[in-house]
């Protein structure tokens, strides 16, 4: 079955850090772009960043809300993508997802989602 | 960056009508790069359409996407009692991927 399972949140207070896995089964992430987003509570679907595949140099990209407090990295031969988020802020919580896209069909869309991991930063 | 916007908010409807949701682009999406989810209350999103039209693997044929440009639409034909959830629409083809803010579809 083609899965992907996100691990690693947890209640931290502002300013410190985490980092979220996204593990994949049933197919390779090598071909996929790993994408993240968030749900913050009573607010909309958030693009987080994403890595390309290691054909694009594992090229990153990042929304500007976090842009140099998260990074996205991946571990093709383990089939894992994690995303270390630093600097905690409150508006920081929110359910964290994975998602694959197509490195080479990107016209495909992300077509398989993890259930998330939830993420609550407060003093 | 591309703003979309959805509407309605909200559409109540009853079971077997058919549901009719828009979303509008700014700028123009010039490359169809625009996908529909379905998304349930604790439940990851669903894709149901990308390039506009194109149906996801699995996606019941009752989902229709539609548009071109600024104005696409889903539509759902017979609801279905599962069928009841938010509804996003996503432009992908170009960074920041960018998300409407969604459209409730609820049991009337």
């Amino acid at each position: 079955e083609v899965q992907l399972v996100e691990s690693g949140g947890g209640l931290v207070k502002p300013g410190r850090s985490l980092r979220l896995s996204c593990t994949a089964s049933g197919f390779s992430i090598g071909d996929y772009t790993m994408t993240w987003f968030r749900l913050a509570p009573g607010k909309g679907l958030e693009w987080v960043g994403f890595i390309r595949i290691q054909m694009y140099g594992g090229a990153t990209e990042y929304a500007a809300s976090v842009e140099g407090r998260f990074t996205i990295t991946r571990d093709d031969s383990n089939n894992i993508a994690h995303l270390q988020v630093t600097s905690l802020k409150e508006e920081d919580t929110a359910v964290y997802y994975c998602a694959r896209w197509s490195g080479r069909v990107p016209f495909k869309a992300m077509d398989v989602w993890g259930q998330g991991t939830t993420v609550t930063v407060s003093s | 960056e591309f703003v979309l916007t959805q509407s309605p908010g909200t559409l109540s409807l009853s079971p077997g009508e058919r549901a009719t949701l828009s979303c509008r682009a700014s700028p123009t999406i010039s490359s169809s790069y625009l996908a529909w989810f379905q998304q349930k209350p604790g439940q990851a999103p669903r894709l149901l359409i990308y390039g506009a039209s194109y149906r996801a693997t699995g996606i019941p044929d009752r989902f229709s996407g539609s548009g071109s440009g600024t104005d696409f639409t889903l539509t759902i034909n017979r609801l279905e009692p599962e069928d009841f959830a938010i509804y996003f629409c996503q432009q992908y083809g170009d960074s920041p991927v960018t998300f409407g803010g969604g459209t409730k579809v609820e049991i009337k």
